[in-house]
């Protein structure tokens, strides 16, 4: 079965850093999707980016970006000049191309230090 | 936008009580999802549903049951709640993926105290 990784349970950042987390994944597949998800304290969880297994360019949107290697199964995220307001639990998560079901990692709470 | 609800942000029950957790979404989305969120354990999946009356087991349906009888609306049923599962419990839904994107919608989670 799929599994997902996040081995960081706890990260933070002074205001206007920039801060990476990380995330490792096991699959046999070749075609896949990888998203990183965002959930704010008290707050519904959203899609922060969404990387497919197929393009070698890494994702981007805006100040959030991934580091997508393929051959190592590592999907980090990068938050560059980090926000009070990007404070939250971060999911990575993996899904298979045509499959319906997802699989999230373990989470890593970000917290910015003003 | 695409909308799920749920019925209850904070719920108290007794051991060996019936709960029923209610989700709604808008989107007229085919799949919908119950997870249960614990601290160290991410997201674990414990039912899905693709279709109205249609259920999938997730990886820990134990103690758990759900009913979809509007395409709209999933519920999550507690048989018997007992105090391992008192957790936050996550509802989600999404369109049918056959090739491309899996994303899923979540709703604002219910969060469960079973004394």
């Amino acid at each position: 079965a799929q599994t997902v990784t996040q081995s960081q349970p706890e990260m933070s950042v002074q205001e206007a850093e920039t801060v990476t987390l990380s995330c490792t994944y096991d699959t046999s597949e070749s075609d896949y999707y990888l998203f990183w998800y965002k959930q704010p304290p008290s707050r519904q969880m959203i899609l922060v980016i969404r990387q497919e297994a197929y393009k070698q360019q890494n994702a981007t949107e805006n100040r959030f970006s991934v580091n997508f290697q393929k051959a190592a199964k590592s999907f980090s995220l990068k938050i560059s000049d980090s926000q009070l307001g990007d404070a939250a639990m971060y999911f990575c998560a993996y899904g298979e191309e045509g499959a319906q079901k997802l699989v999230f990692g373990q989470g890593t709470r970000l917290t910015i230090n003003p | 936008d695409v909308k799920v609800t749920q019925s209850s942000r904070y719920l108290v029950k007794r051991t060996g009580e019936k709960v029923f957790l209610e989700c709604v979404q808008d989107m007229d989305h085919e799949n919908m999802f119950w997870y249960r969120q614990d601290p160290g354990l991410g997201l674990r999946l414990i039912y899905f549903s693709y279709d109205v009356k249609m259920k999938e087991k997730g990886d820990i349906p134990e103690g758990y049951s759900v009913s979809r009888e509007k395409k709209e609306r999933f519920s999550l049923i507690l048989e018997s709640a007992s105090t391992n599962q008192t957790s936050m419990y996550l509802c989600a839904s999404s369109f049918v993926q056959t090739s491309g994107n899996n994303e899923q919608f979540f709703g604002p989670g219910t969060r469960l105290t079973v004394l």
